[in-house]
């Protein structure tokens, strides 16, 4: 069975300290891993798929890397609306499977 | 706005009574998927539907449980006679490639 396991479970940061959070899996095969941020009380919002080992995807402040076992989000420079938990879940390729497993989060504040 | 809409966004119901859930998906997606979640988790598959075909459950979904997607549009999800342990926010998300989009949440809290 799929499994994703998400650290730190908390991250306080003061604005503009980089740091980087860490997803570690374990599939059968991996179709895709993908980074998702989520606000209180409200729904996951998709930030990006990673399908293979050494591929990197960058937007803004975020850039999310993988390797065979692990997925890391660097954050460079946060600012105080980056803070949020941000959540990984990978898909496997089995036929009919579509389901993603998700880790548990990292809650991120960075203080301003 | 295009995005994945779900109706209520909070629901109160006493235990014991039965509950529906509203999802519509981004149009174009075929694929669409039921998740719950509950506090300091992350969200847990309950179903998925490719089209109006009901293609996958969790064995986390009980009897009680039970979801349609009728002509491959929008989706519905009931909850029987429920209980304290079903309060949770209720996710919807649709996909049309691998990647997942979700509407906003259904909170339901079972008093």
């Amino acid at each position: 069975e799929d499994q994703v396991t998400q650290s730190p479970e908390a991250l306080r940061l003061q604005e503009g300290e980089s740091s980087s959070l860490n997803c570690s899996y374990t599939v059968s095969g991996l179709r895709g891993l993908f980074w998702y941020r989520q606000d209180p009380g409200k729904g996951p919002e998709f930030l990006f798929t990673l399908y293979s080992a050494g591929e990197e995807k960058e937007k803004e402040r975020l850039k999310a890397t993988l390797t065979k076992k692990e997925s890391f989000l660097h954050i460079t420079a946060p600012k105080p609306e980056d803070s949020a938990t941000y959540l990984c879940a990978v898909q496997s390729p089995n036929f009919g499977n579509e389901k993603l497993t998700f880790g548990t989060g990292t809650r991120l504040t960075i203080i301003p | 706005d295009t995005g994945v809409s779900q109706d209520p966004r909070h629901k109160i119901t006493k235990r014991g009574q039965n509950v529906t859930f509203r999802c519509d998906p981004i149009s174009e997606h075929n694929r669409l998927y039921w998740y719950r979640q509950t506090l300091g988790q992350g969200p847990e598959f309950l179903t998925y539907f490719q089209n109006e075909a009901q293609l996958e459950k969790s064995r986390l979904l009980s009897d009680r449980f039970s979801a349609e997607r009728p002509k491959g549009s929008f989706s519905t999800l009931e909850i029987q006679r429920t209980e304290q342990g079903d309060s949770a926010m209720y996710l919807c998300a649709s996909s049309l490639n691998p990647e997942a989009f979700f509407g906003q949440g259904t909170r339901l809290t079972v008093v």
